[in-house]
């Protein structure tokens, strides 16, 4: 099946740090998506987007649909505490028929965040 | 708040039982999905529903496994003769098919075969 390529695997980074991460394929997708999800629980929606070199923000949180529609990226600024979690990107891809039923996920970046 | 609600949280089982988990999507939502994610991987999808109808099925659902949308409403989804290799969280999802499609997660119903 159709991966997505998350880096880095984990990050271990100070309160207040800024963090990047990245999701990249070798498929084109029509919509990216960014999740992050805490024990136990599952995954919340953090930002979407839709066309390519689309930047959008959350809070302290910023992504971008890559121009080449096969990567996007997410950063989050100052972190905190309750940043603790994984984050997953996820899309469907474009040779699904485009439509958006059938998300891919990436295994994530584990995020921790040292007070 | 009306998110998607699933039940149980937790299931323990013997090997070679039956389980049932309910989904219960955000009330205005006409599409339903299932997956199952182990540790350490994403979620995978499982199946897909348009109201009631079931319009896909993944591989990775066995011919163990169903999923049923009666009224167009909650979802269960049966694992017959449990297996170790079941063990997982199964995720359940809704969306509105119109605008842009973005599906919501429950908390999902963690399962354990012993």
């Amino acid at each position: 099946g159709q991966q997505l390529n998350q880096s880095p695997q984990s990050m271990f980074i100070q309160e207040g740090e800024d963090v990047s991460m990245n999701c990249t394929s070798s498929s084109i997708f029509n919509t990216w998506l960014w999740y992050k999800q805490d024990p136990g629980e599952g995954p919340v929606l953090l930002i979407a987007l839709y066309k390519a070199g689309e930047l959008t923000s959350n809070g302290r949180l910023t992504a971008q649909f890559g121009t080449t529609r096969k990567d996007s990226f997410l950063n989050i600024s100052a972190s905190i505490p309750s940043d603790v979690g994984i984050y997953f990107c996820a899309g469907p891809p474009l040779h699904s028929g485009g439509s958006n039923y059938k998300l891919t996920f990436g295994k994530g970046t584990l995020l921790t965040v040292n007070p | 708040d009306t998110g998607v609600s699933q039940d149980p949280r937790h299931k323990i089982t013997k090997r070679g039982q039956n389980v049932t988990f309910r989904c219960d999507p955000i009330s205005e939502h006409n599409r339903l999905y299932w997956y199952r994610q182990t540790l350490g991987q994403g979620p995978e999808f499982l199946t897909y529903f348009q109201n009631e109808a079931q319009l896909e099925k993944s591989r990775l659902l066995s011919d163990r496994f169903s999923a049923e949308r009666p009224k167009g409403s909650f979802s269960t989804l049966e694992i017959q003769r449990t297996e170790q290799g079941d063990s997982a969280m199964y995720l359940c999802a809704s969306s509105w098919r119109g605008g842009k499609n973005i599906q919501y997660f429950g908390a999902g119903t963690r399962l354990s075969v012993l």
